[in-house]
């Protein structure tokens, strides 16, 4: 069982680009996340999903998309990136959308946008 | 709003000596509290959490943790530290659908 996987491990991005970040998980969760993890500031969350066909904005939402077409996939899109949104993404999932949910985190994504 | 504080960026601990690390929460509600380990160039692992009842907490590798709501801290303990257990621990509060993470306490461990 792989649990979560995301792609790329890590890129670089040239400012203006569009850029998808995939996540993947095989637990059949019902709830999908997206963090971005910045030295100092922990993490901070980004978008979420309840269940699939359903989004919702997190903390930092701004320049970032989300879609959650089936259970399984929740990706990330940067319409056109800027220097700022050079972080560590991380993908998470959990069973149910409650607050007591543990959540499981995929090995992250490294963005390095110039 | 709801926020975590963790305090301590960085703590040094020689292995077999005794831990605490500190979390403060801010939330209008009765809490649900985690304390999440990452190693190096890894995602994150939850080690404890608290939503109610007792209020001393045990997880996994030797980890516990203790709500205080008086003083509105979520602090993890471990009393032997090994070197395995050198990472960063993140603290965070669950507020429905919502995950709020603290900047992290990065553990560093002497032979």
């Amino acid at each position: 069982i792989a649990g979560i996987t995301q792609a790329p491990t890590s890129q670089i991005l040239a400012a203006g680009r569009r850029m998808t970040l995939r996540c993947t998980q095989d637990m059949r969760h019902n709830a999908m996340y997206w963090y971005r993890q910045d030295l100092g500031l922990g993490l901070r969350l980004i978008h979420y999903s309840n269940t699939a066909g359903t989004t919702g904005k997190g903390e930092v939402p701004d320049g970032y998309s989300v879609s959650r077409a089936n259970t399984d996939d929740f990706p990330l899109t940067l319409a056109s990136a800027v220097p700022s949104q050079t972080s560590v993404y991380f993908c998470a999932s959990s069973e149910g959308s409650g607050s007591s949910e543990t959540q499981y985190f995929g090995p992250g994504t490294r963005l390095l946008v110039l | 709003a709801q926020s975590v504080t963790q305090p301590d960026i960085h703590i040094t601990v020689s292995e077999g000596a005794s831990l605490e690390l500190r979390c403060n929460y801010s939330y209008g509600a009765t809490p649900y509290l985690f304390w999440y380990v990452q190693s190096p160039g890894q995602g994150l692992q939850l080690l404890l959490k608290y939503f109610s009842g007792d209020t001393l907490v045990q997880g996994i590798k030797g980890f516990e943790a203790e709500f205080k709501r008086s003083q509105s801290s979520f602090n993890l303990r471990k009393p032997s530290v090994h070197w395995s257990d050198a990472a960063e621990y993140f603290c965070a509060v669950g507020d429905f659908n919502k995950f709020y993470f603290g900047s992290g306490t990065k553990l560093n461990v002497k032979p």
